[in-house]
């Protein structure tokens, strides 16, 4: 099975920060990611499907890039809603199934 | 909108059988648009799919569950179901239904905390 490893496993940030996390794939898994943002006691929300389109209602500072094994999610200028803990998750179109990657927490500097 | 609810025992005793359900409304899981998961998540981990149910009732697990592991819709009640055998205190967590759009998940249910113990 790909194994999704993201980077870094803790972020600390402040207001209007560029932020970035990565997500690197074990083998070459085209552009089958998602991207998630979960708060605490919430459940995850879709920010990015297919490696770069934005989910509607999602606001437009949060993007996604890359495909095959290296997937970024960039928030252009951080706000206060936005600390919380993202995922990404990779779909496996051979064996169908999905996998994610064990979270990123963005907290405050 | 599409609005997903899971419910089912909230404690559940080691070695017994872990079953919820999800029920959905604002869509339908007759739909061949969509397949329906369950995803789990430890008390202060990470997000684990355990696999998907299809319209038709085919289904897809995850390799580390499938042993124990059962997904059914019920297309009358616009429900789909988990079953979760043998649970020790390792399968303790909130458990999540979500629907799939493609390759992502776009709609969740808020999660329910199922509790292994004695």
């Amino acid at each position: 099975d790909i194994q999704m490893t993201q980077s870094p496993s803790t972020l600390s940030a402040s207001v209007g920060d560029r932020v970035t996390i990565t997500c690197r794939a074990s083998q070459s898994s085209g552009n089958w990611l998602a991207w998630y943002q979960q708060k605490p006691g919430k459940a995850p929300i879709l920010l990015i499907y297919k490696a770069s389109n934005l989910e509607m209602g999602i606001p437009p500072r949060f993007s996604g890039s890359g495909s095959g094994t290296e997937f970024t999610l960039t928030i252009s200028s951080l706000q206060p809603d936005d600390f919380a803990t993202y995922y990404c998750q990779h779909y496996n179109i051979y064996s169908e199934s999905y996998t994610f990657g064990q979270g990123t927490k963005v907290e405050m500097k | 909108q599409v609005h997903l609810q899971e419910s089912g025992p909230g404690l559940v005793r080691p070695s017994e059988t872990l079953s919820l359900t999800c029920t959905v409304s604002g869509g339908s899981v007759s739909s061949n648009t969509h397949r329906w998961s369950w995803i789990r998540q430890p008390p202060g981990k990470g997000l684990e799919w355990i696999g998907y149910v299809s319209h038709s009732g085919s289904t897809k697990y995850d390799a580390s569950l499938k042993s124990r592991v059962t997904m059914s819709v019920d297309t009358s009640k616009n429900q789909f179901s988990l079953r979760v055998t043998s649970v020790t205190a390792t399968d303790t967590a909130v458990y999540y239904c979500a629907r799939h759009y493609g390759s992502s998940l776009d709609f969740w249910g808020q999660g329910t905390l199922v509790t292994v113990s004695s």
